[in-house]
């Protein structure tokens, strides 16, 4: 199993602040995912990263994938309410197995 | 396409018998992931499936997990004989060439 290991585990922030969440492993990764799910649904797809260093930006989220391929952060700017989820990250591996990270569980105060 | 389609939604089930969780993943996908998510250890992979073939499964707990896909459109995960330490949201999860994984809704599971 490749451990990817997310902090913060629980985060709960005033609508407007700024957050970054990280996603560690000791692992190389052929790409990184980052999904959020809501209550009582599946994770979503928000973006997948390849390249090293890569950075992806989608509205206010940002993310990036470490220089080595083992790590990644999503950052998000101004958070609002609709951004409260578990958001987690995905490394595939070489041989194809996708394995998720431990996830951020966010809560957005308004 | 109705995307990933699993059933049921919710079972309850007593100790001792047998759990079948079925999944119809999207048409055209080739790969299909099946996860177990509990708070204590998040959404672990059990089994991969690639072309209907299984490739690893390594994640798959012990021998009373068994998993299936006899055909592209059709998987099963069974559990025979369940415990209560099974109680979880079971997902399945399907893909083409390994880019973004669309799930189902999941099943969630509770043995007593």
């Amino acid at each position: 199993t490749q451990l990817l290991e997310q902090s913060p585990q629980f985060l709960s922030i005033q609508e407007g602040e700024n957050l970054t969440v990280y996603c560690n492993s000791s692992s190389v990764f052929s790409s990184l995912q980052w999904y959020r799910q809501e209550p009582g649904e599946g994770p979503v797809l928000l973006v997948t990263v390849v390249t090293g260093g890569e950075v992806k930006k989608l509205k206010r989220l940002t993310f990036q994938f470490g220089d080595a391929r083992k790590d990644s952060s999503l950052h998000i700017t101004a958070a609002q309410p609709g951004d409260t989820g578990l958001y987690l990250c995905a490394g595939l591996t070489g041989a194809n197995n996708l394995f998720f990270g431990t996830g951020t569980r966010l809560t957005v105060i308004p | 396409d109705a995307g990933v389609i699993q059933s049921p939604r919710h079972e309850v089930t007593e100790m001792g018998q047998e759990v079948t969780l079925r999944c119809k993943p999207i048409s055209g996908h080739n790969s299909l992931f099946w996860y177990r998510q509990t708070m204590m250890r998040g959404l672990e992979l059990l089994i991969y499936f690639n072309n209907n073939v299984p490739i690893d499964d390594s994640g798959m707990p012990e021998d009373r997990f068994s998993a299936k896909m006899p055909n592209a459109s059709f998987s099963t995960l069974k559990i025979q004989p369940s415990e209560p330490r099974d109680s979880a949201v079971y997902f399945c999860a399907s893909s083409y060439r390994f880019t973004e994984a669309f799930f189902g809704q999941g099943t969630r599971l509770t043995v007593v």
